[in-house]
């Protein structure tokens, strides 16, 4: 069964940053590109960030550009979205999500249950 | 990375069908056959319900169809039942490697 556990949301003041981490299981991590995806409470969904297999190309909103830094740690079966320079308006529940196919983040079949990411002095 | 447009609501009486646009541009929705849809309720995680366009993931009811013309892709709910009423969210793969989403369609069911 396929699993996604994100971990590492909370309150963290305007400027500040954090490191989400998502544990993957129950297929094979390392075949697939991942993605994060946030929503803002009461809004609807926002790509953030896609990562390659191998971690070499990223990609990422123009919201988010230049703040945020996704990685994967393939021998942990681990990804991971470090968030700096944050703002009142990163506030929103972030999602780890697997696409169908390996290579080509075209969709998404599985989320995690989402980390809040509260944005506030 | 302008989002996908959707109509904000969407109604119909059990047993009815309905349809949810979402327009995009070439660059998106009409250049690639990769439009999905998610369902999502009040406080959960959004459910893949079509992928690849028309696609059906295992477990998802035959009632639920997808199609695309253009730069237009369609989600069609027939057989409307009241589970059915969700939050709806298409998203499609763009030229520049990335996903973009839909603003969302609340479907009401009456």
């Amino acid at each position: 069964e396929v699993q996604l556990v994100e971990s590492g949301g909370g309150l963290v003041q305007p400027g500040g940053s954090l490191r989400l981490s998502c544990a993957a299981s129950g297929f094979t991590f390392s075949t697939y590109a991942m993605t994060w995806v946030r929503q803002a409470p009461g809004k609807g969904l926002e790509w953030v960030s896609v990562i390659s297999v191998s971690g070499g190309s990223t990609y990422y909103a123009d919201s988010v550009k230049g703040r945020f830094t996704i990685s994967r740690d393939n021998s942990k079966n681990t990804l991971y979205l470090q968030l700096d320079s944050l703002r009142a308006d990163d506030t929103a529940v972030y999602y780890c999500a697997k696409p169908p196919g390996g290579v080509v983040a075209s969709s998404i079949d599985y989320w995690g249950q989402g980390t809040l990411v509260t944005v506030s002095s | 990375q302008s989002a996908l447009t959707q109509p904000a609501s969407v109604s119909g009486s059990p047993g009815q069908s309905i349809t949810i646009s979402c327009t995009g541009t070439s660059s998106d929705v009409g250049g690639y056959n990769y439009v999905s849809w998610y369902q999502q309720h009040p406080g959960r995680a959004p459910k893949l319900m079509i992928y690849d366009v028309s696609n059906r993931p295992s477990g998802v009811s035959n009632r639920f169809s997808g199609s695309k013309s253009g730069n237009t892709a369609s989600l069609t709910i027939s057989g409307l039942q009241a589970d059915d009423e969700a939050d709806y969210y298409c998203s499609s793969y763009t030229s520049s490697s990335t996903l973009v989403f839909g603003g969302g369609t609340k479907v009401t069911v009456l």
